[in-house]
């Protein structure tokens, strides 16, 4: 289908595993951002890519890992999850050459027990 | 983020009344956007604003941006329950990229 996607939509875990969530897009944007979605905070970006294999940090980072080796992937992998990172994260995309807005996914939710 | 408030956190009204949501900025603005997110679903673009003074419509909701673009209002007129969900606005603050900051959320409720 085309569009952004993200897998799981849910996702429950234990502290100290490893989690990856995946987000993918057909549109070829350039950019693409991760994501939470905490009550009281609002979204906070965690990372972000410009380009296939550039990566930068964002308002949130520790304790996530991203890679973006093709332009249409941008998979977040909680290394050790935390409790503290139970929240809801969502994948975006935009394409910087024009005015757009970021275009979102339908988040995963995650609980981390 | 603190750069963006929103006002109010939440609201219910009775549907068919107008209602008013608020996004500050700390800073000036190079564009605001505005979101839409039904519970437990993913963001849903609405509009976006880049003029001082500006203001754009669709169906019954209407958004302007301050002619110091450092305040924008999302207004729904005639609310009904399908406006029920959560606003969120978002600002670019430079032409550098797409990042945007994202204010806390307004969660709206509408009484049928």
């Amino acid at each position: 289908d085309a569009g952004i996607t993200q897998s799981p939509r849910y996702k429950i875990t234990e502290t100290g595993r490893q989690v990856t969530l995946m987000c993918h897009q057909t549109w070829s944007h350039s950019y693409m951002f991760w994501y939470r979605q905490d009550l009281g905070h609002g979204l906070r970006l965690i990372y972000y890519s410009a380009a296939a294999d550039i990566t930068d940090k964002g308002e949130v980072p520790d304790g996530y890992v991203v890679s973006r080796s093709k332009t249409e992937n941008f998979p977040l992998t909680l290394e050790s999850a935390t409790r503290s990172q139970t929240s809801v994260y969502f994948c975006a995309s935009s394409d910087p050459s024009t005015q757009e807005t970021q275009y979102f996914g339908p988040g995963t939710r995650l609980l981390v027990l | 983020s603190q750069e963006l408030e929103q006002s109010p956190q939440s609201l219910i009204v009775q549907e068919g009344k107008n209602l008013t949501i608020n996004c500050t900025s700390s800073k000036t603005l190079y564009g605001l956007y505005w979101y839409k997110q039904k519970y437990g679903e993913g963001l849903i673009f609405l509009m976006m604003l880049q003029k001082g003074g500006e203001e754009k419509s669709h169906e019954k909701i209407t958004a302007k941006l301050d002619e110091k673009k450092q305040q924008s209002s999302l207004h729904i007129t005639a609310s009904q329950p399908s406006h029920a969900g959560i606003y969120l606005c978002g600002a670019r603050y430079n032409n550098a990229g797409n990042m945007l900051t994202f204010g806390g959320g307004t969660r709206l409720m509408v009484k049928p």
